[in-house]
């Protein structure tokens, strides 16, 4: 079975701070990775994703991801927090035809 | 493009009542998804429906079911509803062959269980 732990549950950063949440996975199969963003009263997003090849991804609005094998890894950062970043973060694995989350991060940025 | 709809966006019911979810899909998209989604938790795979029949399902009992139409909309009906059923249930469509590595999401319906 596919499982997913993102063991932030809150994160509290001042603006500029750099960002890294932790995403570790459990899957027998081929690793299809997300991490999706969930802005205050609004739908989930999908900020990047990792299928093969260079295991450092690049998302959208400068966040990136590092997919690390050995480790069953798959962190989200960004260099410089801004406050419109405040929202909740889900890393996710897809198999069997379904995504399977992890409970999220909530990220507070203080201006 | 229309991205993936639900309706309605709230509703209350009580225990024991029954509700319907509705979804249309983005366009051009064959396969719907449903998701719920608890308060503090991550979003639960319920079922998938493509070619209106239902292609997998998670760990949700049978009152949980749903329809796919040949428009390829979806409704998600819950039966005898219990207080742990107060969620955001997400709807998500993806493309031909794109299964649940290209989900576009709509906002959601929130059902409170009173």
């Amino acid at each position: 079975a596919q499982s997913v732990s993102q063991h932030n549950h809150h994160v509290i950063l001042s603006e500029a701070a750099s960002l890294e949440l932790g995403c570790n996975y459990s899957y027998g199969g081929t690793v299809n990775l997300f991490w999706y963003v969930q802005y205050p009263g609004q739908h989930l997003q999908l900020l990047l994703k990792y299928f093969s090849g260079d295991p450092l991804v690049k998302g959208i609005k400068g966040f990136e991801a590092e997919f690390i094998k050995s480790k069953f890894s798959f962190n989200l950062r960004k260099p410089s927090v801004q406050w419109s970043d405040t929202a909740e973060y889900f890393c996710a694995v897809s198999g069997n035809e379904k995504l399977t989350f992890g409970t999220g991060t909530r990220l507070t940025i203080i201006p | 493009e229309t991205g993936v709809t639900q309706s309605p966006t709230h509703l209350i019911k009580t225990r024991g009542q029954q509700v319907t979810l509705r979804c249309s899909s983005q366009s051009g998209h064959n396969t719907v998804s449903w998701y719920q989604q608890a308060l503090g938790q991550g979003p639960q795979f319920i079922f998938q429906y493509y070619r209106e029949e239902e292609n997998g399902r998670g760990n949700f009992p049978p009152r949980f079911s749903g329809l796919q139409f040949p428009n390829y909309s979806s409704e998600l009906n819950v039966n005898a509803l219990e207080l742990d059923d107060s969620a955001l249930y997400l709807c998500a469509s993806s493309p031909p062959g794109g299964g649940a590595n290209v989900l576009t999401f709509g906002a959601g319906s929130r059902l409170t269980v009173l």
